[in-house]
């Protein structure tokens, strides 16, 4: 299986903050990631597929970047709504891999 | 709108059975295949499986291969996830969730259903 890690496991930051979350594969998954928001309760949300594309409706202060084994993912300043866990998640091949998630709070 | 309405909470003996169910509405069920991911608590996500709509053609996570099946009804538009021989580190809240292949991303996601296993 891909092993997907992420970089920091956790974060605090402020309303308006620029903030950026890496992902590593452990091999090269071209650009077949997915980045997921989880908000306390609630089920995941696909916010950003094949690397960079914005799933509709999604504000465009959320990003995505990368190919082959690095990837980052940036909010461009943070809101009261985005607070909550964010997990990459590769799909280059079965099965399809997490990261371990970035809990993202606020300072 | 898309709806993907999960069943109830269960809790369950050491070595019991679960079966977790997922209503679908809003749009045409064969449209979508239908992953499923689970996440123990204070945990992260795991997925396990994923099946056709269509043929019921299934993929499975390897780890849960033999106690897992997953199956559809496409005159309700509904989709289930059956486990056997539970242990207490299947303990998780069960999300259903849509995905045209196996390998893509899940877009529309059911509420989830907590299930409990202990003795």
């Amino acid at each position: 299986d891909i092993q997907m890690t992420q970089s920091p496991s956790s974060l605090s930051a402020s309303v308006g903050d620029r903030v950026t979350i890496t992902c590593q594969a452990s091999q090269a998954i071209s650009n077949y990631i997915n980045w997921y928001q989880q908000l306390p309760g609630k089920a995941p949300k696909l916010l950003i597929f094949d690397a960079f594309h914005l799933e509709v409706g999604v504000p465009s202060r959320f990003s995505g970047s990368g190919s082959g084994t690095d990837f980052s993912f940036t909010i461009s300043s943070l809101q009261p709504e985005d607070f909550g866990t964010y997990y990459c998640q590769q799909y280059s091949s079965l099965p399809p891999t997490f990261g371990p998630g970035t809990k993202l709070d606020i300072k | 709108q898309v709806q993907l309405l999960q069943s109830a909470a269960e809790a369950k003996k050491p070595g019991a059975s679960m079966k977790v169910s997922c209503k679908t509405s809003g749009y045409t069920f064969t449209n979508y295949g239908i992953t499923w991911v689970r996440q123990a608590p204070g945990q992260g996500l795991q997925w396990m499986g994923w099946i056709s709509t269509t043929n019921g053609d299934t993929k499975y996570a390897q780890s849960l291969q033999g106690r897992v099946t997953m199956t559809t009804d496409t005159s309700t538009s509904t989709a289930y996830l059956e486990l056997r021989s539970l242990r207490s580190d299947d303990t998780a809240l069960y999300f259903c969730a849509t995905s045209i292949i196996p390998l893509a991303g899940a877009g529309y996601w059911g509420q989830g259903t907590l299930v409990t296993v202990s003795s």
